[in-house]
């Protein structure tokens, strides 16, 4: 099983350019998530979705859009990029609160620059 | 601000040494208490979990402490392994119903041989 996969691995931006980030699992899981993980900041939550055509704002929703039109996938879009969005982000999933309450998933994470 | 306080930042251990991990929080909604370890250019995996209503939990060499009144809980790796070596994060459940979790800021462990 592949788990979680995001894709790109790596990615540069400049200022004001826009980007999805795609999240994929094989796991029939609920729940998405996306992380943005910082130096001294731990992982932050984004957005997040409890099933296919549902999202929610996570703790730093500003500056990222997000959609769930299928069970399997999470995009993740950044509509005008700022240098402060320079981060890694992890996509995460999660079967439910009850099976496994507290236990994410989660991919290899995104390296995203904006210069 | 920082909904899960982790300290220390870092951690240099002996091989066969204990590493210990502290968390604290204020938040009363928290239902759930996992630890996740992750290894460089990799995602966090889930190491280790509790519930508020158990005052430890014990697994192989890894040990959770949990102290409900001081709104505190602890990682305790026994017998240190250079394997070990890895950034660890505590983080609380909020009992929405979506299994959402807050992370402490991170502790990375050295295990020197």
């Amino acid at each position: 099983n592949a788990g979680v996969t995001q894709t790109p691995k790596f990615r540069v931006l400049k200022t004001g350019q826009s980007m999805t980030l795609l999240c994929a699992q094989d796991m029939n899981h609920e729940y998405m998530y996306w992380y943005r993980q910082d130096p001294g900041m731990g992982l932050r939550l984004i957005h997040y979705s409890v099933g296919e055509g549902t999202t929610a704002k996570g703790e730093v929703p500003d500056g990222y859009n997000v959609s769930r039109l299928k069970k399997q996938n999470f995009l993740l879009g950044l509509e005008s990029a700022a240098p402060s969005q320079t981060s890694v982000y992890f996509c995460a999933s999660s079967p439910d609160f009850l099976t496994s309450p507290g236990e994410l998933f989660f991919g290899e994470g995104s390296r995203l620059t904006v210069l | 601000q920082q909904q899960v306080k982790q300290s220390p930042q870092s951690l240099i251990v002996q091989k066969g040494g204990i590493s210990i991990i502290n968390c604290a929080y204020e938040n009363t909604a928290f239902d759930y208490f996992p630890w996740y370890q992750q290894f460089p250019g990799k995602g966090p995996a889930l190491l280790i979990a509790i519930r508020p209503d158990v005052s430890e939990k014990k697994e192989g060499r890894f040990t959770i402490s949990f102290n409900k009144s001081a709104k505190q809980f602890s990682l305790h790796i026994m017998d240190s392994q250079p394997g070990d070596s890895a950034t660890y994060f505590c983080a609380a459940r909020v009992e929405t119903g979506a299994n959402n979790l807050f992370f402490g800021t991170g502790t990375r462990l050295t295990v020197i041989p």
